[in-house]
């Protein structure tokens, strides 16, 4: 099974600032890794695929890149309503493991 | 619009069974494969279980095999998770959630709001 690993697990942020969060799979994933964002109480949101594709609605502040076992999820000028809890997810294969979740807040 | 609607989630003591639905609308529930996913209190996200938009396959977590049983009636456009032998470490938030295209590496597009199933006596 692929093992999916994030970095770091929490961040403190400031509005406008710019936001990396990066995630490792244990093998190659090629292009296949997904990020949601999960506010609490919520279900999550898909907010890009396949390593770099936007979902429908997401803002263009959001992007991710990467491929391989090494990919990235980038916030800039970060909103107040982006403070939550980001996900990355392979698809590669079954069974289709998270990352244990990185949490952005307030500073 | 694409909607998933959970319902059946509870309080259950160990070792009995629960069964969660998830009921689909505004796409069609028959051309896309369905997950469930799972998150105790505080903790990540787990994938749990999928199965094919025809219901020919199914896959599951190593934790849950031989006692959950993904299942799905297209013709009432509805997901299920029968779950058996429940334990306390089962208890979590369970998400429904779909793959986005037909693909073989579909993100999950949608969600549903989430059934909580929690394991006590």
């Amino acid at each position: 099974d692929i093992q999916m690993t994030q970095s770091p697990s929490s961040l403190s942020a400031s509005v406008g600032d710019r936001v990396t969060i990066t995630c490792r799979a244990s093998q190659s994933l090629t292009k296949y890794l997904n990020w949601y964002q999960q506010k609490p109480g919520k279900a999550p949101k898909l907010l890009i695929y396949a390593s770099s594709t936007l979902h429908s609605g997401v803002p263009s502040r959001f992007s991710g890149s990467g491929s391989g076992t090494d990919f990235t999820l980038t916030i800039n000028n970060l909103q107040p309503e982006d403070f939550a809890t980001y996900y990355c997810q392979q698809t590669f294969s079954t069974p289709r493991a998270f990352g244990q979740g990185t949490k952005v807040d307030i500073k | 619009q694409v909607q998933l609607v959970q319902s059946g989630g509870g309080v259950v003591q160990p070792g009995r069974s629960l069964r969660l639905s998830c009921a689909a609308s505004g796409f069609s529930f028959s051309d896309y494969g369905v997950h469930w996913v799972r998150q105790a209190p505080g903790k990540g996200l787990e994938w749990v279980a999928v199965i094919s938009h025809d219901g020919s396959n199914t896959y599951y977590e190593d934790s849950v095999k031989g006692r959950f049983t993904i299942s799905r009636d297209n013709s009432k456009n509805t997901l299920y998770l029968q779950m058996s032998s429940l334990r306390e470490v089962d208890t979590a938030v369970y998400y429904c959630s779909k793959d986005r295209g037909y693909g073989e590496y579909e993100p999950f597009d949608y969600w549903g709001q989430g059934a909580l199933v929690i394991v006590s006596s």
